[in-house]
């Protein structure tokens, strides 16, 4: 079974612009949870996804937007883009809940903000 | 909000010997505690977690403890193999929400 996979891999972008990161999960995980990883905060979650739905969302403004498709695939999207959004960003994928069932995650997406 | 400490930051210890971190949390309402181990350049994967309603658990050389009464809970590896350097993090939840600790390096030296 394949595991989950990030597109693109590496990215980079200027202050002001947006971004959209793409999270395909394992086949037959309902659940998408995204996090970001940087030296400085550590893992921290930014939300999960459940059946097209946001289920639940951590502490990042709202810039930081996700959604999810009919097909358990997710996407992120930051707008207007600032230096310190600049991180690794993993997103991971369980069959019902990270609480119930265990996580599995991707290799992230490299954003640099330049 | 929930708040959780993770001690040490770096620890380094001899092939075969024991390692112990411990996590603090600090939403008495948190009921699920994974734990995860970041080698370098790889992705966290979950070695083993517990749940509010049970004490301790153990998976091979990996143990995890937990205290309700002090939010705390403990990861220990025993008998530590140079495989097992890497970053561990422990986490903290309630509802879907995780909280993070800020990680522990460890390094196992042969």
């Amino acid at each position: 079974k394949a595991g989950v996979t990030q597109t693109p891999r590496y990215l980079i972008k200027t202050r002001g612009q947006q971004v959209t990161l793409s999270c395909s999960p394992i086949s037959g995980h309902r659940s998408v949870s995204w996090y970001q990883q940087t030296p400085g905060q550590g893992l921290q979650f930014l939300f999960e996804y459940f059946s097209e739905t946001q289920r639940n969302k951590g502490n990042f403004p709202g810039r930081f937007s996700g959604r999810q498709f009919s097909n358990s695939r997710s996407e992120m999207n930051v707008s207007t883009l600032e230096l310190g959004d600049s991180a690794l960003y993993l997103c991971a994928s369980s069959l019902e809940s990270p609480k119930v069932n265990e996580q599995f995650f991707g290799p992230g997406t490299r954003l640099t903000v330049l | 909000g929930e708040n959780v400490e993770q001690h040490p930051s770096t620890l380094s210890v001899q092939e075969g010997d024991s390692a112990v971190i411990k996590c603090t949390y600090s939403d008495s309402a948190s009921n699920y505690f994974p734990w995860y181990k970041q080698e370098l350049g790889k992705r966290p994967q979950l070695i083993i977690d517990i749940r509010s309603n049970v004490g301790e658990k153990k998976d091979q050389r990996i143990a995890v403890t937990l205290n309700k009464t002090a939010k705390h809970f403990s990861l220990h590896i025993t008998e530590t193999q140079p495989e097992d350097s890497a970053v561990y993090f422990c986490a903290a939840s309630r509802g879907q929400n995780f909280v993070f600790g800020p990680g522990t390096r460890l390094s196992v030296l042969p």
